[in-house]
């Protein structure tokens, strides 16, 4: 299956400080990504969408102006925790949907996670 | 509003046995649902997947098997190893102009005993 690949893993830093986190598509391209956000023994909340050439579309709730997203390429999605605060300790999980599937592509490959700690 | 509804929370199951997940969705224009499996620490990966023309898709030890007159799916794992111990997860998505977006269920924590 196709791979997709985020950095850094871990992360801490310190509360009021902002971290970016990357998340990549190895073998293939992706003009859309996701962002999810996942609390201990929770499940995954979609944060929001990530469009290559084109402003994200965020789910309701989510702050855009904390979650700063960025599809710099087609293989390339940022997503920027600004002014970060305890709270938003979480793992952050990146998908993509399958490539050569076109639109209303159903499968999503997923990163294997960053661990975001805020002290 | 929950969409997918996902049972039961944990599950022990021995080594040999069957392990058996429950959803339930709500929206009918639902038309893929995936299960996952996740490791600590890890990101999901998926298992299998299911459309709602067939009502069972077999893979090795894993099957779904899905009914929907009772929008209802459910994964099987047969014959359950210690490395099966994770966290499942079923999803469902709709197709539309756009990728679709997956909704998940709570998960379902399963440890198999040696």
């Amino acid at each position: 299956g196709a791979v997709v690949s985020q950095h850094p893993s871990r992360v801490i830093c310190k509360s009021g400080t902002s971290v970016k986190i990357e998340c990549r598509s190895l073998d293939f391209q992706a003009t859309t990504m996701f962002w999810y956000r996942q609390f201990p023994k929770q499940s995954l909340m979609l944060m929001a969408t990530s469009n290559e050439g084109s402003k994200a579309t965020y789910e309701q709730g989510v702050e855009k102006d904390k979650f700063l997203i960025n599809h710099a390429s087609l293989t390339l999605s940022t997503l920027t925790v600004t002014s970060a605060h305890p709270e938003d300790s979480s793992f952050y999980i990146c998908s993509a949907p399958e490539p050569l599937a076109g639109v209303g592509a159903n499968e999503q490959f997923f990163g294997p996670g960053t661990r975001l700690t805020v002290l | 509003q929950q969409q997918v509804k996902q049972s039961p929370q944990s599950l022990i199951v021995q080594k040999g046995g069957i392990s058996i997940i429950n959803c339930a969705y709500e929206n009918t224009a639902f038309d893929y649902f995936p299960w996952y499996q996740q490791f600590p620490g890890k990101g999901p990966a998926l298992l299998i997947a299911i459309r709602p023309d067939v009502s069972e898709k077999k893979e090795g030890r894993f099957t779904i098997s899905f009914n929907k007159s009772a929008k209802q799916f459910s994964l099987h794992i047969m014959d359950s190893q210690p490395g099966d111990s994770a966290t499942y997860f079923c999803a469902a998505s709709r197709g539309n102009s756009g990728y679709s977006t997956l909704t998940f269920g709570k998960g379902t924590m399963l440890l198999v005993s040696p």
